[in-house]
């Protein structure tokens, strides 16, 4: 089984500010990782996705996320946030052989001008 | 690009009525899900669905729900009798499958709001 945990359920950030938005697994397998975006009124959006190879991940829309097997985490970044990265934001594992999507519970990230 | 759809985007429905939410996956996908979103709260897997057949279901899934493949095409969840707390947002989502020179993303639809009044 596995569960997430994303650390902060709203961050407020400025316009071209950085921003990190942190999540954390347990899994008792190995595990696929993945980065959502949910628009307001829209579905579920991939940002991006970590299978194996190189820690650092990078997505669309100038998103990265490392994954980070000692400390169990797969933070996603962005150097530089604009008004239109308004939106909610899902980490989410699975296993590495079949299984579901086991989503955290969301982060609302806020980009004010 | 190829997408999920799903419809109808909105539906209001009494409670212990029927409803039957409809999603098109991406024609060559061979897995298809059902997840919810309660209002403030995680998404939550519902059911996976692969070669007619149920192939993982979560204790949320009970004998109120049931999923269906009629033609092909259309993958549908239907929920038999409606109660206050089934009114969520219904993601599906499909996927090619699950050997590793496969994507793993799903993707997923926009979404059916379902109210329970």
């Amino acid at each position: 089984a596995q569960s997430v945990t994303q650390l902060d359920s709203q961050v407020p950030v400025f316009e071209e500010a950085p921003v990190e938005l942190r999540c954390n697994y347990s899994s008792s397998v190995s595990v696929y990782l993945f980065w959502y975006v949910q628009y307001p009124n829209q579905g579920l959006q991939l940002l991006l996705k970590y299978l194996s190879g190189s820690t650092l991940v990078k997505g669309i829309n100038g998103f990265e996320a490392e994954f980070n097997k000692s400390q169990t985490s797969f933070h996603l970044r962005k150097p530089s946030v604009h008004i239109s990265d308004t939106a909610e934001y899902f980490c989410a594992v699975r296993g590495t052989s079949y299984g579901k999507l086991t989503f955290g519970q969301g982060t609302i990230l806020t980009v004010h001008p | 690009e190829p997408e999920v759809t799903q419809t109808p985007s909105h539906q209001v429905t009494q409670m212990g009525q029927e409803v039957i939410l409809r999603c098109v996956p991406i024609s060559n996908h061979l897995y298809f899900y059902w997840y919810r979103q309660i209002l403030g709260q995680k998404v939550e897997f519902l059911v996976s669905f692969y070669n007619n057949e149920i192939s993982e279901k979560s204790e949320i899934f009970d004998d109120q729900f049931s999923v269906e493949r009629p033609d092909g095409s259309n993958f549908t969840l239907k929920i038999r009798s409606t109660k206050l707390e089934d009114s969520a947002m219904y993601f599906c989502a499909s996927s090619e499958g699950v050997r590793q020179d496969l994507t793993y993303g799903y993707t997923f639809g926009s979404g059916t709001r379902l109210t329970v009044v």
